[in-house]
C-alpha cells in the first residue's frame, strides 16, 4: 500500500537555484525517511526524520515535518548538476509489528547546468 | 568496503521460466528486503527476513519465493507464475534494533525483462 506522495511529480530547475519537494501521508507515523535513487541505481539514505522532531539538517539538505499536516518537506539549498536524481520519502509506522516502510512515488529532479 | 551486491544486472526471462536473482551482503545486517519498482512508482514491498530461516510476505508476494540460509544472501526467485514480472528489482538491508528506525542500505537492482 502506498502512504507517502510526492509533489511535484517532475521538477526542473537551473543549476544554484533551490529545490524544494514535499512529501504527504496519511497516517500516523513514527518517522520519515528522504531517499535519493540515481538513474538505474538503487536508493541512497538521505535522513530521517522523527515525529516528535520538526526540522533537520544535513550539508545542503533541510528537512521539516509537520504531523498536523501529515506532511514533510525536502529543500537542496544551492543545486548542482549531480543532485540530479529521483527523490523518494517512505514513512515508518507507529507499531513495531509486522514492520514496513511505505514508499511514496518519488520526485524526479533535473538541475540543468 | 561494505556494501550489497546484486546480480545480474540484466536478466531475460522466457515464458513458462523461472529465474533467480541474486542479493549478498557483507554489512552483517540482519534484516533484509525485496522490493519491485515499475516506472513513475514508489517500492512495493514483495518478501522481507529478520533472520536467518525466516522470512515474511510483503504486499505482492504472488508468483515470487524467497530462501534465507544465510545471513549474508537472500535469493529471489520469480516463478512462471508470476505473469508480469518485467520491473527494476531492489534487495535491502538494515541494521538489527528497531527496524522503523534503521535506514535501509540498498544494492544496485536487477532489470528483469520478458523474452
Amino acid at each position: 500500500s502506498q502512504q507517502g506522495e510526492e509533489d511535484p511529480q517532475a521538477l526542473s530547475i537551473q543549476e544554484g537555484e533551490n529545490a524544494t519537494m514535499n512529501c504527504s501521508y496519511k497516517t500516523s507515523i513514527n518517522n520519515l525517511q528522504w531517499y535519493r535513487q540515481n538513474s538505474g541505481r538503487g536508493l541512497v539514505h538521505l535522513i530521517l526524520i522523527r515525529s516528535n522532531e520538526r526540522e533537520k539538517h544535513s550539508g545542503r539538505l533541510r528537512v521539516t515535518l509537520d504531523t498536523s499536516k501529515k506532511s514533510s518537506s525536502l529543500l537542496i539549498t544551492a543545486s548542482r548538476a549531480a543532485d540530479t536524481a529521483s527523490y523518494f520519502c517512505a514513512t515508518g509506522p507507529l507499531a513495531d509489528s509486522n514492520y514496513q516502510l511505505i514508499w511514496g512515488a518519488g520526485t524526479k529532479l533535473i538541475i540543468k547546468p | 568496503d561494505g556494501g550489497i551486491t546484486q546480480s545480474p544486472k540484466y536478466l531475460f526471462r522466457k515464458e513458462g521460466q523461472n529465474v533467480t536473482l541474486s542479493c549478498e551482503q557483507n554489512l552483517n545486517h540482519d534484516a533484509m528486503y525485496w522490493y519491485r519498482q515499475d516506472p513513475g512508482q514508489g517500492l512495493r514491498l514483495i518478501y522481507y527476513s529478520q533472520i536467518v530461516n525466516d522470512f515474511q510476505k510483503g504486499d505482492i508476494a504472488e508468483g515470487y519465493s524467497v530462501s534465507r540460509e544465510k545471513k549474508e544472501s537472500f535469493p529471489l526467485t520469480v516463478t512462471s507464475a508470476q505473469k508480469n514480472p518485467t520491473a527494476f528489482y531492489l534487495c535491502a538491508s538494515s541494521p538489527s534494533g528497531d527496524r522503523r528506525i534503521q535506514p535501509q542500505h540498498f544494492g544496485d537492482g536487477t532489470r528483469l525483462s520478458i523474452l
